[in-house]
């Protein structure tokens, strides 16, 4: 089955700094990758997606990146704002598969 | 629309107690899954459902079982609890068949065993 590895596990920046989380996977076949935010106490929600036909993907201060060569995407969050500290996890699905393959995920710490 | 929501919050079990945690949704989402999340693993597929009337069995099945009667409801039974069955439990749901959709996610169980 699929297998994700997310780094770093904490990542802390200075507000307004960029941040980058990074992830991989192994089954060459998966071709959706989404990331979910997770506030303390809260379920995630997901923040931003991206399917294998595109190389990159933005929602205004945040991108995806997808190298599908290389079997890796990244998180890319820019002017950190207080708001953006939260655990971030990715997540990789090959086709028709049951649910999502998730990361450990990353523990954002956005410093004043 | 109140979007998935789960009872209880927070529950102690004694091992080999049974329970059953509670998920329902209002959006009239077809697809409905439960994941476990524990410390430093992420979230791990459990059981899910494409349907009423249809479950399957994901990455983490042995020791729950489920049952999908209705589209709305969509419980977790714990037949005999363990403390490895300690963890945090997260509903989700998504209008599409499938996993490659937006997944809404209640807002966690938290399970303790003793």
């Amino acid at each position: 089955g699929e297998n994700v590895e997310q780094h770093p596990s904490t990542l802390s920046v200075q507000e307004g700094d960029s941040a980058v989380i990074k992830c991989t996977y192994s089954d060459s076949a998966s071709n959706y990758f989404p990331w979910y935010k997770q506030e303390l106490g809260k379920g995630p929600q997901l923040i931003i997606d991206i399917r294998s036909n595109v190389g990159e993907k933005k929602d205004q201060r945040i991108a995806v990146t997808l190298n599908k060569t290389a079997k890796h995407f990244s998180l890319h969050i820019t002017e950190t704002q207080p708001e953006d500290s939260a655990v971030y996890f990715c997540a990789a699905s090959p086709p028709e598969a049951d649910g999502l393959t998730f990361g450990k995920g990353t523990h954002l710490i956005i410093q004043p | 629309n109140a979007g998935v929501t789960q009872t209880p919050k927070f529950q102690v079990l004694k091992t080999g107690q049974s329970m059953t945690l509670q998920c329902a949704q209002d959006m009239n989402h077809e697809y409905m899954s439960w994941y476990r999340q524990d410390p430093g693993m992420g979230l791990r597929l459990i059981h899910y459902s494409v349907g009423a009337g249809i479950t399957d069995q994901g990455e983490v099945p042995n020791g729950y079982n489920v049952s999908r009667s209705t589209t709305e409801d969509f419980p977790l039974r714990l037949l005999s609890a363990a403390p490895s069955q300690t963890s945090v439990y997260f509903c989700a749901s998504s209008y599409y068949q499938g996993a490659h959709n937006e997944q809404f996610f209640g807002p966690g169980t938290r399970l303790t065993v003793l």
